[in-house]
């Protein structure tokens, strides 16, 4: 049973749409994370957000926490080909432990 | 180049071999962590360490098993290897807990034949 439920699995769009990735739990986080990751690299940071309802933005990028901090969502902007990854989301869980908890992952293309 | 260092980038075994995995964390991290990625199941969190000392376990196989050092590099032993261990080893670090976030490396590729 995967913790952190992620949707869709795989996305392809053309440059310049806007898309939304979700993420799902039932648990609820202290933190949850937004990393990047493309072929033959490790994930990359995007962002941490911290408390309920906060809303980041990075560039294009808009981070949402749910007000439960349950879910979260990523909103990419007139998304562009160099945003074309693997999106995960990952959750620190309540209990005094350090270790994210990661999402299966959002397959994102965006064609030219 | 995030600073977190795995060596090797790749390795190709046999079924039953033991292979030895070795990461370098960024300079100042005192926590490392190893998750395997694989194509079906996502990131999957394996162990941490913190300052030489275990932290956290998760689904980590009895044939697998992991020591920082006094200098806080980590290795990841894995033995009696089967196909199904084919995956990407990724380490992290991190400061201390998550608040900041992981740096992984670039991973360690493992393909057993």
């Amino acid at each position: 049973t995967q913790l952190l439920e992620q949707s869709p699995q795989f996305l392809s769009i053309q440059e310049g749409e806007n898309l939304t990735v979700y993420c799902n739990s039932s648990s609820v986080f202290s933190s949850l994370q937004w990393y990047r990751q493309e072929p033959g690299e490790g994930p990359v940071l995007l962002v941490t957000v911290v408390t309920g309802g906060e809303v980041k933005k990075l560039k294009r990028l808009t981070f949402q926490f749910g007000d439960a901090r349950k879910d979260s969502s990523l909103h990419i902007t007139a998304a562009q080909p160099g945003d074309t990854g693997l999106y995960l989301c990952a959750g620190a869980r309540m209990d005094s432990s350090y270790k994210l908890i990661f999402g299966s992952g959002t397959r994102l293309l965006v064609r030219p | 180049d995030s600073g977190v260092t795995q060596t090797p980038k790749h390795l190709i075994t046999a079924t039953g071999q033991r292979v030895t995995l070795r990461c370098s964390p960024r300079s100042g991290d005192l926590s490392v962590y190893w998750y395997q990625q694989s194509l079906d199941q996502g990131l999957q969190f394996l162990i941490q360490y913190y300052n030489g000392e275990e932290r956290a376990k998760g689904n980590i196989l009895e044939r697998f098993s992991a020591q920082q050092f006094p200098d806080l590099h980590s290795e990841l032993n894995l033995s009696s290897l089967e196909l199904g261990d084919s995956a990407l080893y990724f380490c992290a670090s991190s400061v201390a807990g998550v608040g900041n976030g992981y740096t992984f490396g670039s991973g360690t590729r493992l393909t057993v034949v």
